[in-house]
This record gives structure tokens, sequence and C-alpha cells, in this order.
């Protein structure tokens, strides 16, 4: 069975400080990894991709995310929040590539 | 990638009626995808969208409430057939090329059904 777990439904930091939203997963296969961000009203953006190639993905907007498989996690990571990072993460698993498995998705709220 | 466009953007609709959306691409694609999002939900997948065959429906979608039309590789229609408040959500098409496992998705269309 596929399963992905976000694990905070709502995420806040300060500008300029550390950003860290966290997916945990779960795949019978040896699965892609994705993050999309959703701005209010707006469509779903990719962020970035696993696909095996790399466990240290870099993506947009100077996001990251690491895959690792003993912890079943591909938490994002950025090491610096933009005012313009608000908005909602969602953590996608997919074991083929035509089921995609969303998570219930993070809100990160940026303070200034 | 993929440059996707929806129309409407958004509607309000009476219950009992139906709406069409439909979803261009800007590219021949080999598959295309039917989400919704239900309010500060996430994304559920409603149905593949097959080119030149019925659609393939996820559980607890049916064909009689979600028609889906993909005549051609770059286009696709959404029918919300006999609507209630509960259709009221983010209606979102996905494409995916055949040399990518990225699915790509479309800026949505928000119903809101009274």
């Amino acid at each position: 069975a596929q399963s992905v777990t976000q694990l905070d439904s709502h995420v806040s930091v300060s500008e300029g400080t550390p950003v860290l939203l966290r997916c945990n997963y779960s795949s019978s296969y040896s699965p892609s990894l994705f993050w999309y961000v959703q701005h209010p009203n707006k469509g779903l953006q990719l962020l970035l991709k696993y696909t095996s190639a790399a466990t240290l993905v870099k993506g947009i907007n100077g996001f990251e995310a690491e895959f690792k498989k003993s912890e079943t996690s591909f938490h994002l990571t950025k090491p610096s929040a933009h005012m313009s990072d608000a908005a909602e993460y969602f953590c996608v698993v997919t074991p083929t590539p035509d089921k995609f498995y969303f998570g219930s998705g993070t809100k990160l709220n940026v303070k200034p | 990638s993929a440059v996707i466009s929806q129309k409407p953007s958004r509607d309000i609709c009476q219950r009992g009626t139906s709406l069409t959306i439909q979803c261009q691409v800007d590219s021949q694609v080999t598959m295309m995808f039917w989400y919704r999002q239900q309010p500060g939900q996430s994304l559920t997948l409603i149905a593949t969208a097959n080119q030149g065959s019925e659609a393939t429906y996820e559980s607890g979608f049916v064909i009689d409430k979600f028609p889906i039309s993909r005549p051609n590789l770059t286009f696709s229609t959404l029918t919300v057939s006999n609507m209630s408040p509960e259709d009221s959500s983010i209606y979102l098409c996905s494409v995916r090329t055949s040399s990518t496992d990225t699915q790509y998705f479309g800026p949505g269309t928000r119903l809101t059904v009274l």
C-alpha cells in the first residue's frame, strides 16, 4: 500500500529563518517523490522531485529536499524563509507514473 | 513542462444544473487527469482521461456524475452533473508527457454550488 503523511498541518516561521516541512511515506515500490506548492487561488507548481538519481534534490526558489530511505522521509527545507514562500505545500508519492498520492498539505505562514 | 489552461476559472451554479470544465494543453500529452480539491482538503484523483476510450474512474467517482471526454491529445472536458452544494470544490486537470513521470497542473476551476 502507498501513503504519504505530512506531519504538520501548519508551520509558522519568521522571515529569514529556516523552513522545515516534514513528509513521511510508505510504498511497496521504489517511488518517485515530489513537492508541489500552491499559492492562494493558484494552481499547483512543481518545486522539486526525487527519482533515485541523488538523495539531495534541489528545487526552485531555494528549496531542497533529502530522500532518506532508512527513515522513509522526504523533508523539504529552505535556509531562509521569504514572505513570498507563504503558501500550502504538498508532498506526493508516485509508485507508478499514473498514480499520484497526495499528502494532506502543510500551510506555511511567514511572519515579518 | 507543459502550459495548461482551464475554462472557466470560476463559476457559481445552481443546484441541479451541470457545468462543463475545459482543459487545454499547449502540446500533445500522453496522459490527462482530473482532480478535485474540496475546501481545506488535499487533492483527490477523480479519473484518468484516456484518448479515444472511456475514462478510468477512481473509487467513489462514477461516469454518470462526472462524464469526461478526451477527443484528442491536447484537450479534455470534465462535466459535473446534477450539482449539489457538496460539489463545491476546485477542479484541476493535470497532464503527464511520455518522457517523464511528472504531472503538471492547470490553474484550476473554482466551483461554488448554491
